[in-house]
């Protein structure tokens, strides 16, 4: 069973410039999520994926946007960068059959510096 | 909405004892899960423990068990036998909804250290 893999691993870009992130889902999982992780914060929900569709957001600006294939990979495009959204973005993939439980596996995680 | 509180920023224990991180949570659902991730300084999130609120009994899964208080809206998480691997964040979570998706909403972690 292969797991969430995540690319690139880190980036650096600057003020202004636009940035897309890559996830791989689990096998078999046909749902992903996308999280933001500040320097000593939790994780905050950015928006999931199911179906090629955004079937939740979180409190985001349109400048985050997404999109997901048909073989449930993801990408996390973030336009017009700011230094706040330097971060670790992690993706987490899960199957919408899984029922209660909807256990989420993260990947590795891309952390972004925009300087 | 959704809230979850951990009140440890940090904790130190020594090696083999048992340890317990505290999170309290705050929600209006009458059916919702718990999760504990613990994270490593390589960043990856890795799922530890789930408890659901309707669960009779409080989850276990090898040295992790779950100290689920329903009334007093509290999972804590008791790691027992601590080893030196154990040492990194740790994050409650709760399962909550927004618009059609399922996600979670995270505590602001503690970190664990282990000392030898």
């Amino acid at each position: 069973e292969t797991g969430v893999t995540q690319s690139p691993t880190h980036l650096i870009k600057t003020r202004g410039q636009q940035v897309t992130l890559r996830c791989s889902s689990q096998s078999g999982h046909n749902t992903v999520s996308w999280y933001q992780q500040a320097l000593g914060q939790g994780p905050q929900f950015i928006f999931q994926y199911y179906r090629e569709e955004e079937n939740g957001r979180g409190n985001f600006p349109p400048r985050f946007s997404g999109l997901q294939f048909p073989n449930y990979s993801s990408e996390l495009n973030v336009n017009a960068l700011e230094l706040d959204d330097s971060a670790l973005y992690l993706c987490a993939s899960s199957s919408i059959l899984a029922g209660l439980n909807n256990e989420q596996f993260f990947g590795p995680g891309t952390r972004l510096t925009v300087l | 909405a959704q809230k979850i509180t951990q009140t440890q920023p940090g904790m130190f224990v020594q090696e083999k004892e048992a340890v317990t991180l505290d999170c309290t949570y705050d929600t209006s659902d009458p059916s919702y899960g718990l999760f504990w991730y613990k994270q490593p300084s390589s960043g990856e999130m890795i799922f530890l423990i789930y408890q659901g609120s309707y669960d009779q009994q409080n989850a276990t899964e090898g040295r992790y068990s779950l100290n689920f208080q329903k009334a007093r809206k509290s999972a804590n998480l008791v790691i027992s036998a601590s080893q030196l691997g154990d040492s990194a964040m740790y994050f409650c979570a709760m399962r909550g909804r927004i618009q059609g998706a399922q996600k979670l909403v995270f505590g602001q972690g503690t970190r664990l250290t282990i000392n030898p």
